[in-house]
């Protein structure tokens, strides 16, 4: 199974900053990787896929690069609606393996 | 708009099968992919597996053969059914859509917990 490891688990920001959250797959997985936005109460929301495209709706403030087995989501002057988790996941085969998450809180 | 929810028992023994559904609306399950997914508590997500608009499917190894996912179209429904479960089967479980093989999921339910306890 591709390993997909993530961090920080934990990051703290204030409004208006920028944050960047890791992604590291275990192997290459070309740019077969996802991004989710999970809120309590809410349904996950598929952010980014392919490793850099926006799914429609998401906010041009969000950004993702990488390619191979390193990834990162960009979030640029960050909104109090963006402080909750994120996870990467792959797709490049299966078993579909995800990060451990980041909560990103208010600092 | 597609829409997914799933519902079942919040509280299944150790030993038995817990069995949830997956209803889906504004879509036909006919078409595309439909997955479950589980996070365990301290937020380890693990992806069970998936029925296609065919209705084959495919399971996490991990599983083994406890797992089995199936559907009826009449009722636009799928289910999972987790045999033999443990303490360890204690997650949130989520229903959610691929758009085809090997693409990410686009929608998701908003999850039902699970608490496997005697």
């Amino acid at each position: 199974d591709v390993q997909m490891t993530q961090s920080p688990s934990y990051l703290a920001a204030s409004p208006g900053e920028s944050v960047s959250i890791s992604c590291k797959a275990s192997k290459s997985i070309s740019t077969y990787l996802a991004w989710y936005q999970e809120k309590p109460g809410k349904a996950n929301k598929l952010l980014i896929y392919s490793g850099s495209t926006l799914q429609s709706g998401t906010p041009s403030r969000f950004s993702g690069s990488g390619s191979g087995t390193d990834f990162t989501l960009t979030i640029r002057s960050l909104e109090p609606e963006d402080f909750t988790v994120y996870y990467c996941q792959h797709y490049n085969e299966y078993p579909l393996t995800f990060g451990s998450g980041t909560k990103l809180e208010i600092k | 708009e597609v829409q997914l929810q799933e519902s079942g028992p919040g509280l299944v023994k150790p030993s038995q099968s817990l069995s949830l559904t997956c209803s889906v609306t504004g879509y036909s399950i006919t078409s595309n992919y439909w997955g479950w997914i589980r996070k365990f508590p301290g937020n380890k997500m693990e992806w069970m597996g998936y029925i296609s608009y065919s209705g084959s499917t495919s399971y996490n190894p991990s599983l083994k053969s406890r797992i089995s996912i199936t559907r009826d179209t009449s009722k636009n429904q799928f289910f999972l059914q987790l045999n033999s479960v443990t303490t360890e089967d204690t997650a949130t479980y989520y229903c959610a859509r691929c758009r085809w093989y090997l693409f990410p999921f686009d929608y998701w339910g908003q999850g039902v917990m699970v608490t496997v306890s005697s």
